[in-house]
């Protein structure tokens, strides 16, 4: 089976500008969150979608928004790039297991804002 | 006070050493625990999980957690080069459907051969 996928995997925008990264869940699994990785430090959660219905959002502004699609890919957009939104996204997929959901990350896409 | 700690290490150790890998806490409602991986420009990959206090084996690798002292563990007992990566903590409450892990800074190994 296929992993968690991801796209672009790196790619180079400017400040103000816009960018767009793309996940695609493992099959079979309806819930896709998004988390930033900034170098040195550990993953920090964005959003969750759950059955195409945003389930939870962290301590993000509003520049950043996402949505999920029927096939459950989803789609993660930044707007209006800061230098500090420089980092490594990663998109992870979830079951529920034992009761926890248990996430399985893509390899990222490291965003790097000049 | 960030809600999840983790040494960033760099920690070194030679092959065939056991690793004491650790992270405290302060949301006593977290309720799951769990141990990624991460290697180099990769995303993290999960070692373990756990529920609640209580060990749990898996080859080489041990979780602890200690609720009471706010406190986890993560061992790996001969290790190996290939260990060599950030181990990362990260932990939830218990709320269905939710995903937000909170996740430690991560510790670098490097297993010396």
């Amino acid at each position: 089976d296929a992993g968690v996928t991801q796209s672009p995997t790196h790619l180079i925008k400017t400040r103000g500008q816009q960018v767009t990264l793309r996940c695609s869940p493992i099959s079979g699994h309806k819930s896709v969150s998004w988390y930033q990785q900034v170098l040195g430090q550990g993953p920090q959660f964005i959003f969750q979608y759950y059955e195409k219905e945003e389930r939870g959002r962290g301590n993000f502004p509003d520049r950043f928004s996402a949505r999920q699609f029927p096939n459950y890919s989803s789609e993660l957009n930044v707007n209006a790039l800061l230098l500090g939104d420089s980092a490594l996204y990663l998109c992870a997929s979830s079951l529920v297991r034992d009761g926890a959901n248990v996430l399985t990350f893509g390899a990222g896409s490291r965003l790097t804002v000049l | 006070q960030k809600e999840v700690e983790q040494d960033p290490g760099p920690l070194s150790v030679p092959e065939g050493a056991i690793v004491s890998l650790n992270c405290t806490y302060s949301n006593s409602a977290f309720q799951y625990f769990m141990w990624y991986r991460q290697y180099s420009r990769k995303g993290p990959e999960l070692l373990m999980y756990t529920y609640s206090s209580g060990n749990k084996e898996d080859g080489r690798f041990t979780a602890q957690v200690d609720k009471s002292s706010k406190y986890i563990s993560l061992f790996i007992r001969d290790s190996q080069p290939s260990d060599s990566a950030t181990y990362l903590c990260a932990m939830t409450t218990v709320q269905t459907g939710a995903n937000n892990l909170f996740f430690g800074t991560g510790t670098r190994l490097t297993v010396i051969p």
